[in-house]
């Protein structure tokens, strides 16, 4: 089984558009996290989320909304699609936040490509 | 300043030419030091966390240490399927809450 899943894989979308990227962890961790990896492949953080409370909001454009509908899920969702939103967005979840011994585990990753 | 350096950038080995992937870092209070190694198309595998200078953690071809300022990946007889990018990360202190902070990776490619 996946342990952090995310759908879709792949996303082409007009610029203007809104759209989302949903996921999932079966693993019973209560954080969970998105990061973007740009085209020169340097992963960053954008949001973090712990029993579904905002802990991290790193300076996105306010056009990027997480939504954690209860722990185990932690959607993205994304308005005015700019051809700058184009890159690869990465779900992740740890056991819980600022503990040793947490890791972080990332799902497959979601190819989103403005036109 | 970038406060995760990987180096190099990339690297080519022939099948069995043993080498080290550097991971060199300027933040303060490290809770924690992550290696990952990411497949064309596939997200972040984990590999090892390593805590405190001195520590060392091997799997299989790979061999993980950590000093005050610096890991490396060291890669011992390496094979084709060990071909990835690796990714080093950092958690510390005063970076907010929970979270890493990844360098820019090392793409690695053994030649049979």
């Amino acid at each position: 089984d996946t342990a952090v899943s995310q759908t879709p894989k792949y996303l082409v979308t007009q610029m203007g558009n809104d759209k989302s990227i949903k996921c999932e962890q079966n693993l019973g961790h209560d954080t969970m996290y998105w990061y973007k990896q740009d085209s020169k492949k340097f992963l960053k953080i954008m949001f973090s989320y712990n029993n579904k409370e905002l802990i991290i909001n790193e300076t996105v454009p306010n056009r990027f909304s997480p939504k954690s509908p209860d722990k185990a899920h932690l959607n993205l969702h994304i308005n005015s699609l700019e051809l700058g939103d184009s890159a690869v967005y990465f779900c992740a979840s740890s056991r819980t936040q600022g503990t040793t011994g947490n890791t972080i585990y990332f799902g497959e990753g979601s190819w989103l490509t403005v036109v | 300043e970038d406060q995760v350096t990987q180096s190099p950038e990339a690297l080519r080995l022939q099948e069995g030419e043993s080498s080290s992937l550097n991971c060199s870092y300027t933040v303060s209070g490290l809770r924690g030091l992550f290696w990952y190694r990411q497949d064309p198309g596939k997200g972040p595998e984990f590999l090892f966390t390593l805590y405190s200078a001195g520590e060392e953690k091997e799997k299989e071809r790979l061999k993980a240490t950590l000093t005050k300022k610096e890991s490396f990946l060291h890669i011992t007889a390496p094979k084709p399927e060990d071909s990835a990018t690796y990714l080093c990360a950092v958690a510390y202190s005063g970076a907010g809450s929970y979270q890493l902070t990844f360098g820019k990776g090392t793409k690695l490619s053994v030649i049979p």
